[in-house]
């Protein structure tokens, strides 16, 4: 079936400095969503990406869905501690309205 | 908040019964998923509708049901329990128009069967 690979697993910086994650598929998508998980919680939407070469941001996020529209990447800049979590990429196809994610990015923040 | 309500919110159960999982919505939105939540395996879709009756097989639909009789509800039904089912159930729901929108998710059901 449709994979997403996101990468990396996981991630320990420090406080301040700027992240990246990113996933690819071989699968063509129509929209790439970015979410945040906290403990307990159920995934929020961060940013959403509609066109291909889109890049977007949101404070201090920034996403880009790839041309070729088989890759998304997710920028942090200047991390702080609540930036910690799960982060996941999901891909969504028009046709039926397939929603699949990533495996996740695990993100620990050290003050 | 999106008007979702996952129920139950925590269940242990035995290994062998059946069990029901139920998302309810208060949006009217056309489209639900039901996804299962494991260490090391992300969100992985189990199920999905695209409106009332019509649903649709995912990732690992491999001894799970579904039901949508109603635009609000969306059932997910372990058929006989089995250990590997034992995990964080999210479910999602959504409306895609003009080649946009968002999933918007429940607080999850943990399910344990022992």
């Amino acid at each position: 079936g449709q994979q997403l690979n996101q990468s990396p697993q996981s991630m320990f910086i420090q406080e301040g400095e700027d992240v990246s994650m990113n996933c690819t598929s071989s699968s063509i998508f129509n929209t790439w969503l970015w979410y945040k998980q906290d403990p307990g919680e159920g995934p929020v939407l961060l940013i959403a990406l509609y066109k291909a070469g889109e890049l977007t941001s949101n404070g201090r996020l920034t996403a880009q869905f790839g041309i070729t529209r088989k890759d998304s990447f997710l920028n942090i800049s200047a991390s702080i501690p609540s930036d910690v979590g799960i982060y996941f990429c999901a891909g969504h196809y028009n046709q039926g309205g397939k929603l699949i994610f990533g495996q996740g990015t695990e993100l620990s923040v050290k003050p | 908040d999106a008007g979702i309500t996952q129920s139950p919110r925590h269940k242990v159960t035995e290994t062998g019964t059946p069990v029901t999982l139920r998302c309810h919505q208060t949006e009217n939105h056309r489209y639900m998923y039901w996804y299962r939540q494991d260490p090391g395996h992300g969100l992985r879709l189990i199920h999905y509708s695209y409106g009332v009756k019509d649903t649709d097989k995912g990732e690992v639909s491999d001894g799970y049901s579904v039901s949508r009789s109603k635009t609000e509800d969306f059932l997910l039904t372990l058929e006989s329990a089995t250990s590997s089912q034992t995990s964080v159930y999210f479910c999602a729901i959504s409306e895609w128009m003009h080649g946009t929108g968002e999933a918007f998710f429940g607080q999850g059901t943990r399910l344990t069967v022992v």
